[in-house]
């Protein structure tokens, strides 16, 4: 099974800055790399696939990067809609596994 | 609009039987993977099983492996987790979620609770 990790656990920026989250696979997932955002009683969403490419609807300031084992998410300019937890997943290998998450909060 | 509506949670005791349905609207159900997905009350999400469009392939998460069973009806644009030898551990949000490749989940249900509990 593929470990995904997060880092870090808990990330505190303040609105307009930027936020860097990592997530690190155990070996090689390739591209085949999401990240979702949810928020507190709402089913998660879809950001990013393929590591890189932003879902529909997805805001520009919202941008995946990396390969291989080393993945980051980043938010350009954080809105006030953006605190929230995010997840990393990958899809290389059954079974599908996720990152345990990165809680986005106020600075 | 795209739409997957969840139902059949609720309280069920250690070793009893649950189904979970997951009614889709606003897409052609049958070009689509599906997958059902969980979370366990304050934690984070844990992949449960996937089916094909046709339902020639199914994967399973060990942990609930020859316990539970994925199906689906294209013809109701439905999906199915019938949920057997329940145990406490089992006890979390459960989403389905139309399913890009192996692969990327979008969109998902607002998820069914379901409370594995003596």
């Amino acid at each position: 099974e593929i470990v995904m990790t997060q880092s870090p656990a808990t990330l505190s920026v303040s609105p307009g800055e930027r936020a860097t989250l990592s997530c690190r696979a155990s070996q090689s997932v390739s591209s085949n790399l999401a990240w979702y955002q949810q928020k507190p009683g709402q089913a998660p969403r879809l950001l990013i696939y393929g590591a890189s490419t932003r879902a529909t609807g997805i805001p520009a300031r919202f941008s995946g990067s990396g390969s291989g084992t080393e993945f980051t998410l980043t938010i350009s300019s954080l809105q006030s809609e953006d605190f929230a937890v995010y997840y990393c997943q990958q899809y290389n290998n059954w079974p599908i596994t996720f990152g345990q998450g990165t809680r986005l909060e106020i600075k | 609009q795209v739409q997957l509506v969840e139902s059949g949670g609720g309280l069920v005791k250690p070793g009893g039987s649950l189904r979970l349905s997951c009614a889709a609207s606003g897409f052609t159900f049958s070009d689509y993977y599906m997958s059902w997905i969980r979370q366990a009350p304050g934690k984070g999400l844990e992949w449960v099983s996937y089916i094909s469009s046709s339902g020639s392939t199914i994967y399973y998460a060990d942990s609930v492996k020859g316990r539970f069973t994925i199906s689906r009806d294209n013809a109701k644009n439905s999906l199915y987790l019938q949920m057997n030898s329940l145990r406490a551990e089992d006890t979390a949000v459960y989403y389905c979620a139309r399913t890009y490749g192996s692969g990327s989940y979008s969109p998902w249900g607002q998820g069914t609770l379901v409370t594995v509990s003596s």
